[in-house]
């Protein structure tokens, strides 16, 4: 069966630090893949996606992702985390025919100053 | 501002009373979902609909009923609603269901406490 694992439950990092929030995926074709991210009381908003063709995919707010199919990955990062991406962050899966769509259970990201 | 607009943003209601998610979308598309987020508990889809047809109910009780009178509006009507119901619903909407590619764009939420 198709499944999304986001292993990290939650994370802290410091501001102005690193980050790499883990996804992995069960799928024998490649999928589509997205990251969405989901502030206090607000709903999901697309980060990324990846589609075909480069395996490393910018999106907004300065996050970056790459596509692993060797590690079946599909990582988020970003290069220096600011306060106001405390969030959680979920990764989904989609599969080619476009009528299934999986979402992981999420991590929570805090900042700290 | 994504394109897809819920009212509204927070509700209150009793276990006996009727009442109505509202969901338009602004983005063209053929596809709109409901989803339930609850505290520590994945994202559940509860219904399909693809050009207004109901293309999938994952075993939602009867107590919600969707409706989609058109490509751009999705409703869901609530009555007799348990407390375990309070949650955070999504709308969301895409190009159509069976889009390779797919991509699924959400409104903002509406939170229902249900007391």
């Amino acid at each position: 069966a198709q499944s999304v694992t986001q292993p990290d439950i939650h994370i802290t990092v410091s501001e102005g630090a690193s980050l790499e929030l883990r996804c992995n995926y069960s799928y024998g074709a490649t999928p589509y893949l997205f990251w969405y991210v989901q502030s206090p009381g607000q709903g999901l908003q697309l980060l990324l996606k990846y589609f075909s063709g480069d395996t490393l995919v910018q999106g907004i707010k300065g996050f970056e992702a790459e596509f692993k199919r060797s590690q079946s990955s599909f990582n988020l990062r970003k290069p220096s985390v600011h306060w106001s991406d405390a969030a959680e962050y979920f990764c989904a899966v989609g599969m080619n025919t476009g009528n299934q769509f999986y979402f992981g259970t999420g991590t929570s990201l805090t900042v700290i100053p | 501002e994504t394109g897809v607009t819920q009212t509204p943003r927070h509700l209150v209601m009793g276990m006996t009373n009727k009442k109505s998610l509202k969901c338009e979308q602004h983005l063209g598309h053929n596809a709109m979902y409901w989803y339930k987020q609850s505290a520590k508990k994945p994202l559940e889809l509860m219904f399909v609909y693809n050009f207004k047809e109901q293309t999938e109910n994952n075993s939602v009780p009867s107590r919600f009923s969707p409706e989609c009178p058109n490509s751009s509006h999705l409703f869901l009507h609530l009555h007799t609603l348990q407390p375990e119901d309070s949650a955070l619903y999504l709308c969301a909407s895409s190009r159509r269901r069976t889009a390779s590619g797919n991509t699924i764009y959400f409104g903002e939420g509406s939170w229902l406490t249900v007391v």
